[in-house]
């Protein structure tokens, strides 16, 4: 299996920016495509999808959020961050089977 | 609009079978795939299997053994089955949709999740 490893934790301050770090252990590049996607999840909610293949922007996500990346390395980017943000992000790999995801990130304001 | 949402019993005893089932809106079992997802208290996401829009299945290899996933078109709704269970598998379960191609993997649609305690 694909594994995937995240910071546990970020603070930072309302308005700067927030980078959150993905790392595998195995290329997830695949014909020109990263299988790399993130997800925010509040507590008590589902997972939202925020960005998929590394870069997409989902419907209706705003333009604060972005992500990059390839083969091994991605991040995902808030800029800049709003108090509404806080919450616990995943990535999550479909280059192999099983789907995997990273342990989560969660993100505080300083 | 589009909408999953699971259902089933909240408690299971220990070495039983857990049932849930998805029922989904606003798009075809045929034209989507849908994923299954666990979330014990306080940790990660896992992802458990999937049934794709042409009714194969797939299965995380450490729940293999133990995990059956099948649905109805007819109802729209998706079916998980999982046996033998420990109070390691207490878990808040979502179903999530897919779409197929490159975005095979990417759950663009959750459900709100339903809370499996197994305790006697």
């Amino acid at each position: 299996d694909i594994v995937l490893t995240q910071s546990p934790a970020l603070a930072v301050s309302l308005g700067q920016r927030a980078t959150i770090s993905c790392k595998t252990n195995q290329n997830v590049d695949y014909y020109g495509n990263s299988y790399m996607h993130w997800y925010q999840q509040k507590p008590g909610q589902q997972p939202k999808l925020l960005i998929y293949l590394a870069s997409n922007l989902a419907s209706g996500i705003p333009a604060r959020f972005s992500g990059r990346g390839s083969g091994t390395d991605f991040t995902l980017t808030i800029d800049p961050v709003e108090a509404d943000d806080t919450a616990t992000y995943y990535c999550q790999q479909s280059r192999n089977l099983p789907n995997t995801f990273g342990a989560g990130t969660k993100l505080e304001l300083k | 609009q589009v909408q999953l949402k699971e259902s089933g019993p909240g408690l299971v005893q220990p070495s039983q079978t857990l049932s849930l089932t998805c029922t989904v809106s606003g798009f075809s079992l045929t034209s989507y795939h849908v994923h299954w997802v666990r979330q014990p208290p306080g940790k990660g996401l896992e992802w458990m299997g999937r049934i794709q829009n042409g009714g194969s299945t797939d299965y995380n290899s450490a729940l293999k053994s133990r995990l059956s996933i099948s649905r109805d078109t007819s109802k729209s709704q998706v079916f998980l089955k999982m046996n033998s269970l420990q109070t390691e598998d207490t878990a808040m379960y979502f179903c999530a949709r897919s779409t197929m191609g490159m975005t095979t993997g990417v759950m663009d649609a959750w459900g709100q999740g339903a809370s499996v305690t197994v305790s006697s």
